[in-house]
Order: C-alpha cells, then sequence, then structure tokens
C-alpha cells in the first residue's frame, strides 16, 4: 500500500526566509501527487499537484514542489515566507492501490512564522 | 465557486448519543469522503462514498456509520458516542476520475463529554 511521509513535525521560519517541507512516499507505480495547506480553523485547499510531465510544478500562494523520483520525493519550497503561510501542510498521494480513488495523507507539517 | 458546506462547526454530545455530522457539495462530484483529523495523526479514512447508496470502509470505521441517500449529501453517523470520538471531522468531495483533487469542508469539531 502506499505511504507518505512528512519527516518534520514542526517547522519554524522567519517573515521573508525560504521554507522547504519535506515529503518522501512510497508507492509501487507513478504517484499523483498533491500539496494541502490548512489554515487555522479552515478546511483544507489544494497548494499544488503533480501527475506527470515537468517535475517542477507551480501552485498557488507563491509555492513550488519537485518531484524527484530517484528519491521518491515531492519537497514544497517557497523563496520568501509571509506571515499568513502559517499553516499545516499536508502531503498526498493518490490513488490507493485496487482502485479506489482515494488520496493517502502524510501527518503534516506545522508551519510557524515569526515576525 | 466549489463549495463543500457541513452542517456545524462545533458540536457537544454527551457519552452515548447518537450524533449525525451532515456534509453537502455543490460539485455534482460521484465521490464523498469522512476524515477525522487528530493532532500528530494527520487525517485518517472513516468511510468513502464512489456514488449514491455506495460505500466503502476506510482505515477507521469502527464506531461509525455512514449514509448517502442523495448524490450531494453525505451523512456521518456516531452510533454512541464515546469520548474518544472527541475530534474535527473534515468532509470532503472529488470528481470521480483518477488523480482529480479533493475539496474540502470547514470540518466539525465534535467534543464529547
Amino acid at each position: 500500500a502506499q505511504s507518505v511521509t512528512q519527516p518534520d513535525i514542526h517547522i519554524t521560519v522567519s517573515e521573508g526566509a525560504s521554507l522547504e517541507l519535506r515529503c518522501n512516499y512510497s508507492y509501487g507505480a507513478t504517484p499523483y501527487l498533491f500539496w494541502y495547506v490548512q489554515s487555522p480553523g479552515q478546511g483544507l485547499q489544494l497548494l499544488l499537484k503533480y501527475f506527470s510531465g515537468d517535475t517542477l510544478v507551480q501552485g498557488i500562494k507563491g509555492f513550488e514542489a519537485e518531484f524527484k523520483r530517484s528519491q521518491s520525493s515531492f519537497n514544497l519550497r517557497k523563496p520568501s515566507v509571509h506571515w499568513s503561510d502559517a499553516a499545516e501542510y499536508f502531503c498526498a498521494v493518490g490513488p490507493r492501490r485496487g482502485g479506489s480513488y482515494i488520496p493517502t495523507f502524510g501527518r503534516g507539517t506545522s508551519l510557524i512564522v515569526h515576525p | 465557486d466549489v463549495k463543500v458546506t457541513q452542517s456545524s462547526r462545533y458540536l457537544v454530545k454527551r457519552t452515548g448519543e447518537k450524533v449525525f455530522l451532515e456534509c453537502v457539495q455543490d460539485m455534482d462530484h460521484e465521490n464523498m469522503f469522512w476524515y477525522r483529523q487528530d493532532p500528530g495523526l494527520g487525517l485518517r479514512l472513516i468511510y468513502f462514498s464512489y456514488d449514491v447508496k455506495m460505500k466503502e470502509k476506510g482505515d477507521i470505521p469502527e464506531g461509525y456509520s455512514v449514509s448517502r441517500e442523495k448524490k450531494e449529501r453525505f451523512s456521518l453517523i456516531l452510533e454512541s458516542a464515546s469520548t474518544n470520538q472527541t475530534s474535527m471531522y473534515l468532509c470532503a468531495s472529488k470528481e470521480v476520475a483518477l488523480g482529480n483533487e479533493q475539496f474540502f469542508g470547514p470540518g466539525t469539531r465534535l467534543t464529547v463529554l
């Protein structure tokens, strides 16, 4: 079965600094990969997704992610963090094997932004 | 603008009560999902439905049931609420096409006393 690992539970950065959130996955076929963001008190919102093609994917809010098959990684990056980026970030891989179209989520990384 | 709504943002219930959490989507999506979210555990799938009257267990179905009588509505039922079901519950929907993103509701924070 597929799995997703987000090794960092919390990340603290200063406003204006660059950001990289790590995501590693285990999946037997070409994966569909997603990054979602959850602001305090909100549901999840899609930041970006990768299906195929260019391995560098651009998303909303200035985020990008790079798919590296050799490392089984799909790390999320942002060159300059804003205070409003403080949130919980979830990486997901899908679909579940057996044909049910259900992504598997990582445990999340909480981003703290210092002024 | 697409929308998934959940009937309550906050809910407080007593142990042993039967609890209904409602979710409605306006996007004509075939698939709908219920997750619970707990700190450090991420999102865990309780049940999902791939079409009306069709459902399948997720990773943690014990103590829960679901109902989907209409395409736009997916209900989560706690047959007899227990304190260990205190959690944030998230509903989501998606089109059936492979790889399509999920759209999430704002969540229901359920407290069982």
